[in-house]
C-alpha cells in the first residue's frame, strides 16, 4: 500500500505558467485536503473535500483550484502562477468524520 | 480568527531526558487534537490523538495530556532519542469533517 502519493516532488515554475500538483492516496479515505506551508507560517489549508464531487474553500484558497472526481484523486491546480506561491504543497486525507488526517511527503514549488 | 499556538519555538535537550512541549489552543468548542511530528523534507506524521472527553493519553513513549480548563495541550516524550529531532506541531479541530488548524510548530533539538 503506497498511501499518499504527490507528484512532482519538486518543481520550478515560470511565473504566468499554469501547474497541476497531482495527489493520489490508495487507502479510499473520503476526505482529502491541500495545505501550503510557509516558514513562519505553519501549515495553512487551501482547499478541502469531504468526499467525492464535492470541495470546499480552506483559509488560503485564491489563486487555486480543487477538482474530486473520484475517490483516489485530488489535484490542485495554479492557473497563473505568482512567486508568492513558491512553497511546500502538502495534500491529506482522511478515512471519515472524526478521524486522523494522514500526510504525503510534499511538493516543493518554487514560482520565478 | 481563533488559533492554536505553541509557547516555545525551540527545545533543546540532552538524549534520555524527557522532553515536554506545549501548546495554547482558544477554541473552546475543539474536541479533537493531534500532535504531528515533521522531520526536515518530510510530511507532518501523525505521532498521537485525544479527544475532549479524555484528561491523558499514552502511545509509546509519548503521553499528551488536554487541560480544557486552561485549554492546554502537551506532549510528553520519554527518555527522547536523537530520533525525536523534529519538529512537533499541535492541531485542533471539531467534530465531523471539521478542518484542522496548525500551531507554528516546536523544534525539538536532540543531543547525543
Amino acid at each position: 500500500i503506497a498511501g499518499i502519493t504527490q507528484a512532482p516532488t519538486s518543481q520550478i515554475l515560470a511565473a504566468g505558467r499554469r501547474m497541476t500538483l497531482r495527489c493520489t492516496q490508495d487507502m479510499r479515505h473520503n476526505a482529502m485536503y491541500w495545505y501550503r506551508q510557509d516558514l513562519g507560517l505553519g501549515l495553512r489549508l487551501i482547499h478541502y473535500s469531504n468526499t467525492a464531487g464535492t470541495t470546499g474553500k480552506g483559509e488560503v484558497p485564491d489563486g487555486y483550484s480543487v477538482s474530486r472526481a473520484n475517490t483516489d484523486d485530488f489535484p490542485l491546480t495554479l492557473a497563473s502562477a505568482v512567486p508568492s506561491q513558491t512553497s511546500v504543497y502538502f495534500c491529506a486525507s482522511k478515512p471519515g468524520a472524526n478521524d486522523t488526517q494522514y500526510f504525503g511527503p510534499g511538493t516543493r514549488l518554487t514560482v520565478l | 480568527g481563533e488559533s492554536v499556538g505553541l509557547h516555545l519555538p525551540t527545545l533543546s535537550v540532552q538524549e534520555g531526558d524527557n522532553s515536554i512541549i506545549n501548546c495554547a489552543y482558544s477554541n473552546s468548542a475543539s474536541d479533537y487534537f493531534i500532535w504531528y511530528k515533521q522531520e526536515s523534507g518530510k510530511g507532518p506524521q501523525f505521532i498521537i490523538d485525544i479527544r475532549s472527553n479524555m484528561d491523558k493519553r499514552q502511545g509509546q513513549r509519548v503521553t499528551v495530556l488536554l487541560n480544557k480548563t486552561v485549554k492546554h495541550l502537551s506532549l510528553q516524550i520519554a527518555a527522547t532519542q536523537p530520533g525525536d529531532s523534529a519538529v512537533y506541531f499541535c492541531a485542533e479541530a471539531g467534530g465531523g469533517y471539521s478542518t484542522l488548524t496548525f500551531g507554528k510548530g516546536t523544534m525539538l533539538l536532540v543531543s547525543p
